[in-house]
C-alpha cells in the first residue's frame, strides 16, 4: 500500500527551539508539499518541491525552511519555533504530470509552548 | 490567486438522507479534488474531477467548468460518513500545489 509517512504524529516543542518534521513518500512522486491547517483558515500552502534539491514557497513560507536532499524525503524546519507555529501541519505528494491525484500523510500536531 | 468557497461550514444529518456539499472557485482550473479528514486524522483523497461526473460507492463528484462549480454527493448517508469534507483546486502546470476551501463538518446522526 502505497502511502506518505509523517515522522510524528504529536510534538511539543519549546520557543526557540529548531524543530524538523520529516515526510516520507514510496510512490516516486516528483512533487512534494508542506501545509499547514488552521480552525477557520483550512489548509494553507507553506513550501513545495517538484524535484530533488529544488523548491518553491508557497503562500506562508515565512518561519520554515525546507529540504529535499533525496526524492523520497521532503523536511520543513522550523528554525526558531514560535507559538504562533502551534498547527496541523500536513504533507502530500503527487506526480509531476498526469491523472493521478495527491496522497497526504497523516499530519504532524505541533504545539510550541 | 484562486478563490475557493464551500457551503454549507456545517451540516447535519439523519442517517439515509441524501447529503449535498458544494464548491465553487474564482479562476479556471486544471483539476479539483474532493478530500475527506477524520477528526484527529490524515486527508484522504476521494476524487480527482477534469470534467463531468465520476462515482465511487455511495458518493458522487460532479463538476461544471463553465459555472466553475462542483458538487460532492453522499447517498443513503451513514454515521461513518461523518468527517470534514475539503474540496481543493489546482490551477495550470505540473508542480503547483492546491488551494484549499474552508471545509464542511458533516455530522450524520444514527
Amino acid at each position: 500500500d502505497v502511502k506518505v509517512t509523517q515522522s510524528s504524529r504529536y510534538l511539543v516543542k519549546r520557543t526557540g527551539e529548531k524543530v524538523f518534521l520529516e515526510c516520507v513518500q514510496d510512490m516516486d512522486h516528483e512533487n512534494m508539499f508542506w501545509y499547514r491547517q488552521d480552525p477557520g483558515l483550512g489548509l494553507r500552502l507553506i513550501y513545495f518541491s517538484y524535484d530533488v534539491k529544488m523548491k518553491e514557497k508557497g503562500d506562508i513560507p515565512e518561519g520554515y525552511s525546507v529540504s529535499r536532499e533525496k526524492k523520497e524525503r521532503f523536511s520543513l524546519i522550523l528554525e526558531s519555533a514560535s507559538t504562533n507555529q502551534t498547527s496541523m501541519y500536513l504533507c502530500a505528494s503527487s506526480l509531476f504530470r498526469g491523472p493521478k491525484g495527491y496522497t497526504f500523510g497523516s499530519g504532524t500536531r505541533l504545539t510550541v509552548v | 490567486k484562486n478563490e475557493v468557497e464551500q457551503s454549507p461550514q456545517n451540516l447535519t444529518a439523519q442517517e439515509g438522507e441524501f447529503i449535498t456539499i458544494n464548491c465553487s472557485y474564482s479562476v479556471g482550473i486544471s483539476a479539483l479534488h474532493w478530500l475527506q479528514q477524520h477528526p484527529g486524522g490524515g486527508i484522504v483523497s476521494l476524487f480527482m474531477l477534469s470534467s463531468g461526473k465520476k462515482k465511487h460507492g455511495r458518493l458522487i463528484a460532479t463538476i461544471n467548468i463553465q459555472e466553475k462549480h462542483s458538487s460532492l454527493h453522499i447517498t443513503a448517508s451513514h454515521p461513518r460518513d461523518s468527517a470534514v469534507y475539503i474540496c481543493a483546486v489546482k490551477g495550470g502546470g505540473g508542480a503547483d500545489g492546491l488551494t484549499f476551501g474552508k471545509g464542511t463538518h458533516l455530522i450524520i446522526q444514527p
